[in-house]
This record gives C-alpha cells, structure tokens and sequence, in this order.
C-alpha cells in the first residue's frame, strides 16, 4: 500500500468548514483513498473513499487532485462531536489488502 | 452496515493470565480482522481470520500468543495469552464492508494487564 503523510494535528472553529490534507505521492492506480476516523475510546469509524472522481456522502466531500498524490477530506460545518483522529489511507479494493494505518491527524473543533 | 458487538469493553488482568476477547456480527461476513492500537498508537493488524481455515498472523505476532477461533460466520474470539504489561492495548475486530461502508470495526476492548 502506498504512504501517507497528514498533518499531526490541526484545530477548526465549530461550525466552519474542517479541511484535512492528505499527501500520498506514491499512489498506484489501483488504489483507493479511504478516510476513517477514530473518536476517543471508540472504535475506527469509515467515512468516505474514493479513486479519482470526487465524491460526496452525508458525512463529509473528498477532493482528488488530477494527479492523485494528494486529497482533501472536506468536513463542512464541523461540530465538537467531530473531535477525532482522522486517517487517510491509500489501498486496493478488497479484503485481500490490509489496510495500513499512519498516525493520522487528530482534529480538534473548537466552540 | 454491519454491526459488532464486541466484549468485554474493558478487563484489568493480572500478568501471566489469559483473557480471550469475543466478537459477534449481525451478519454472515467471510473475514474477521483483529487489530492492536497501543496506548497512543496507531492501529496494527495482528491476523485475519476465516471461517474453516486456521487465522493468518502478521508479522510480530504468533497464535502461541494470540490464538483466535472463527467457529462460524458470525463470531471470532481472540485470546491474549500469558500476558504482560506490554500487552496493555485495545484490541478491535473489525470486518469488511467495503461494498459501501467501508470496514466496520468493534468498539474495542480495553486491556491492562498489571
């Protein structure tokens, strides 16, 4: 699976659009971006994936650049239930490819 | 999307004891996954595991230390054996619902071995 790089941390006002970067330049072409996040003493939770298109569910927006080495996950009217560590993981479609987890970025929404 | 019911939440053990973690799904589902997230850590997969066939173990572990049974389709059970202090993690089973949901995980049992 390829690397990511994330921020370690960053803040967002309650109610603002939460913006996390995710850098992963060694993407392959079968490889998905997959966004996760894991709020305190919880288990990980998926949010959204996508492999080129920029796609959009009820939880949040994924940008894709052109190129794929980088992607933004788009929270956007952050509440504090959004406080968590977010993961941005690149991997293959399937059960057959374990996903590896980097240190993610902990976002913290401030009142 | 699949739901887990994962127990115990939480266990205080003493080291040199075994503790074996259970996992239950609402759904038939063909792997299991169990993961490991130390204090402060990210999430590192110990095995997966199939039904029928023995679980397959990521490098680090061994099923000396971490036997897991996969009875059925719908349960697995994870044993943290002889325990030390250094095996003070949670512990999260997870399954795959890539489909749509991505992988659903357990809420995670919350080991401290003393």
């Amino acid at each position: 699976d390829a690397k990511t790089t994330q921020p370690p941390s960053m803040d967002c006002a309650e109610g603002r659009a939460a913006n996390l970067p995710c850098n992963h330049s060694t993407i392959s072409g079968n490889e998905y971006v997959y966004w996760y996040r894991q709020i305190h003493s919880q288990g990980p939770q998926y949010i959204i994936h996508g492999l080129k298109n920029n796609e959009t569910n009820e939880m949040a927006s994924l940008i894709i650049t052109e190129d794929r080495k980088s992607s933004t996950l788009i929270l956007p009217h952050a509440t504090l239930r959004d406080t968590a560590v977010y993961y941005c993981i690149a991997a293959p479609w399937g059960s057959n490819y374990q996903l590896i987890w980097g240190a993610g970025t902990k976002l913290i929404i401030k009142p | 999307s699949a739901v887990i019911s994962q127990k115990p939440s939480r266990d205080i053990c003493q080291r040199g004891t075994s503790l074996t973690i259970q996992c239950q799904v609402d759904s038939q589902v063909t792997m299991m996954f169990w993961y490991r997230q130390q204090p402060g850590q990210s999430l590192t997969l110990i095995a997966t595991a199939n039904q029928g066939s023995e679980a397959t173990y990521e490098s680090g572990f061994v099923i000396d230390k971490f036997p897991i049974s996969r009875p059925n389709l719908t349960f697995s059970t994870l044993t943290v054996s002889n325990m030390s202090p250094e095996d003070s993690s949670i512990y999260l089973c997870s399954v795959d619902g890539r489909g749509v949901e991505g992988y659903t995980f357990g809420s995670g049992t919350r080991l401290t071995v003393v």
